[in-house]
């Protein structure tokens, strides 16, 4: 099974900051990463797939990059309704392994 | 609008069985595959169950694996997972969502159901 490693656990930030999370595959997953954000009590929300492309109605202020094994999302201004958890997702091998997540503090 | 809605959830005791339903609309079911994700009570997101569009592809996660099924009727636009020998660590909220045809990210997601595993 491919782990998936998310880091940090929790990061503390401000609105308007501009804040970056990673996450680190066991071995290469080609590209087959998304990145959900999670609300308390709701169902995750897709933002990326693909690595790096925007889903449809996402704000641009979300983007991720990253290839091989190494990946990361970036908010690039935060803004008050971002302050929740993020979890990554490799969907190139099963199973779909997600990672811890990471929770953005206010 | 594209829509899941789960149903199902209950309170069982360990050693039971349960069947989750979701049901489907807003797009054409037959078309996609679909997965079931968990989330335990405090803890992360847990990839459960995936079947293809047709049916006749399934994959699990091994701590479920000879337990859970996952089946589909795309006559009837409903994803089912039956669950059997339920242990007091499949306590979740049960999730089904669709995955997109090309890179398998989930795209659309039901609200969940709750189960619990307990005497």
């Amino acid at each position: 099974d491919i782990r998936m490693t998310q880091s940090p656990s929790s990061l503390s930030a401000s609105v308007g900051d501009r804040v970056t999370f990673t996450c680190r595959a066991s071995q290469a997953v080609n590209g087959y990463i998304s990145w959900y954000q999670q609300r308390p009590g709701k169902a995750p929300k897709l933002l990326i797939y693909a690595a790096s492309a925007l889903e449809y109605g996402v704000p641009p202020r979300f983007s991720g990059s990253g290839s091989g094994t190494d990946f990361s999302l970036t908010i690039s201004s935060l803004q008050p309704e971002d302050f929740v958890t993020y979890y990554c997702q490799q969907t190139y091998s099963v199973p779909y392994t997600f990672g811890q997540g990471t929770e953005l503090q206010i | 609008e594209v829509q899941l809605v789960e149903s199902g959830g209950d309170l069982v005791q360990p050693g039971g069985s349960l069947r989750l339903s979701c049901a489907a609309s807003g797009f054409t079911f037959s078309s996609y595959s679909m997965t079931w994700v968990r989330q335990a009570p405090g803890k992360g997101l847990e990839w459960v169950a995936n079947i293809n569009h047709d049916g006749f592809e399934k994959y699990y996660v091994d701590s479920v694996k000879g337990r859970f099924t996952i089946s589909r009727d795309n006559a009837q636009n409903s994803l089912y997972l039956q669950m059997n020998s339920l242990r007091a660590e499949d306590t979740a909220v049960y999730s089904c969502a669709r995955a997109g045809q090309t890179w398998r990210a989930l795209n659309t997601w039901g609200q969940g159901t709750l189960v619990t595993v307990s005497s």
